[in-house]
């Protein structure tokens, strides 16, 4: 299984141009979640989705957009990037099941996308 | 809201040496917790949980108990080894909500 899959892993941007971030999972997963790590300060939420068509901010989501049109991926645009961007992007996904109302807990993430505005 | 607060890294332990990762956590209602690590150039990986008070999680040698009166999930391995050079990020997921809360993550190096 492929999992969760992001591209590209490695981009240099200058400040003010855009560029989207791809995430795809093949595991029919419901959730799906953007998080920034930066040096010693873990992950970061960025934006995350509980299904098609629902996107919500989660803390950091200033200068970027999310989009959700299908189960299978999630990209994360970047308007107008500046040096505070300049970080390393995870993609993750999760299931929870609308029976049991709760999921396992267990996130699913990608290798990851770095990231260097100059 | 809900934080995870990690002990401050990089740990660096002879091969065979026991580790002890500190965790503590503050969160509303009764939240699942968990341990994820980092390889070089990895994205996280989910290590063990615990998603009740006194659950024990165990995976690979390494443990770590849910602690609720000390708000604590401190992971621990008995004899670690290179192999486990890593970062450890500890977690919790509060509630029903799917938004998941991690640590600043402990950078561990075990050296031969």
């Amino acid at each position: 299984n492929a999992g969760v899959t992001q591209t590209p892993k490695f981009r240099i941007l200058k400040i003010g141009q855009s560029m989207t971030l791809q995430c795809t999972q093949d595991m029919n997963h419901n959730y799906m979640y953007w998080y920034r790590q930066d040096p010693g300060m873990g992950l970061k939420l960025i934006y995350y989705s509980v299904g098609a068509g629902i996107t919500d901010k989660g803390e950091v989501p200033n200068g970027y957009n999310v989009s959700r049109s299908t189960t299978e991926d999630f990209p994360l645009r970047l308007e107008l990037a500046a040096p505070s961007q300049t970080s390393v992007y995870f993609c993750a996904s999760s299931y929870s099941s609308p029976r049991q109302g709760r999921n396992t807990g267990e996130l699913f993430f990608g290798e990851g996308s770095r990231l260097t505005v100059l | 809201g809900d934080s995870v607060t990690q002990m401050e890294g990089p740990v660096t332990l002879s091969e065979e040496a026991f580790l002890t990762i500190n965790c503590t956590y503050t969160a509303t209602g009764y939240p699942s917790l968990f341990w994820y690590v980092q390889y070089p150039g990895e994205g996280l990986q989910l290590l063990l949980k615990a998603t009740k008070a006194d659950d024990k999680g165990s995976n690979k040698g390494f443990e770590a108990t849910y602690r609720k009166e000390t708000t604590s999930f401190h992971l621990e391995k008995g004899s670690v080894q290179v192999s486990d050079s890593a970062v450890y990020f500890c977690a919790l997921r509060a509630g029903g909500y799917q938004k998941v809360t991690f640590g600043t993550g402990t950078k561990l190096q075990v050296i031969p």
